[in-house]
């Protein structure tokens, strides 16, 4: 069963303060890797991709992958309290063909003022 | 760009009946949809892979004749629950891969439709 975790949460931190979002993957094989973030009662909206090892920046949001330890990170910096929402790690798997993403579980972040 | 648009954005119906759900891309051509339900507190769950001019590929569980899928064209996929029950209530959301490039596997989802069978 090749699978995508995330620890749940939820994830608590101070406005001004940086999250850091954790995922662990399976798949040696996983070629892309995406952070999703996901209000309630809303579809999830795309942050972030990675396909690369190291670290990958937009704006308060940085993506670092790390394939020989099968993790993916993302960290917010300056956290805000409209950054509180659940935030998805997605992952293509190897082989997939038809470009299908594997979600984990999500964590749930709450920035509190 | 790279907007994906569902319409409704939310349905009540009687049990037994069947509800229609379209998925479009409205600034990208994509060969590749997806179909998801998401309950609530869960995350989501792919119930289908649509590919433009061919049959849907279902998940695992899926009930492919009571979840049809179209995928008609390069910018408009449907699914209908047909004979819908309570326990079809649900979050359902749709994603599309855009054909012509940008990021490559890259999923952009709907604004989802909220299906409440009564």
């Amino acid at each position: 069963q090749k699978e995508v975790e995330q620890n749940s949460g939820p994830l608590s931190v101070p406005e001004g303060a940086i999250a850091s979002l954790n995922c662990t993957y399976s798949d040696r094989g996983s070629q892309s890797f995406f952070w999703y973030r996901q209000y309630s009662g809303k579809s999830p909206e795309l942050i972030m991709f990675i396909y690369s090892n190291g670290d990958k920046e937009d704006g308060r949001f940085t993506a670092q992958l790390n394939k020989a330890s099968q993790y993916v990170s993302l960290l917010i910096r300056d956290s805000q309290p409209s950054d509180s929402a659940t935030y998805l790690c997605a992952v293509t798997l190897s082989g997939a063909g038809s470009y299908q993403l594997t979600f984990g579980k999500g964590t749930k972040l709450s920035v509190i003022p | 760009g790279a907007v994906v648009s569902q319409h409704p954005s939310w349905v009540i119906c009687k049990s037994g009946t069947s509800v229609k759900i379209e998925c479009r891309s409205l600034d990208f051509q994509a060969t590749t949809m997806f179909w998801y339900r998401q309950f609530p507190k869960q995350s989501l769950m792919l119930m289908a892979t649509s590919n433009e001019g061919s049959k849907a590929t279902y998940e695992q569980g899926v009930e492919k004749d009571k979840f049809l899928i179209n995928h008609a064209s390069l910018t408009l996929s449907t699914l209908t629950v047909t004979s819908a029950h309570p326990e079809d209530s649900s979050f359902y959301i749709c994603s599309a891969r855009d054909r012509g490039g940008g990021p490559r596997d890259t999923q952009y989802f709907g604004p989802g439709t909220r299906l409440t069978v009564l």
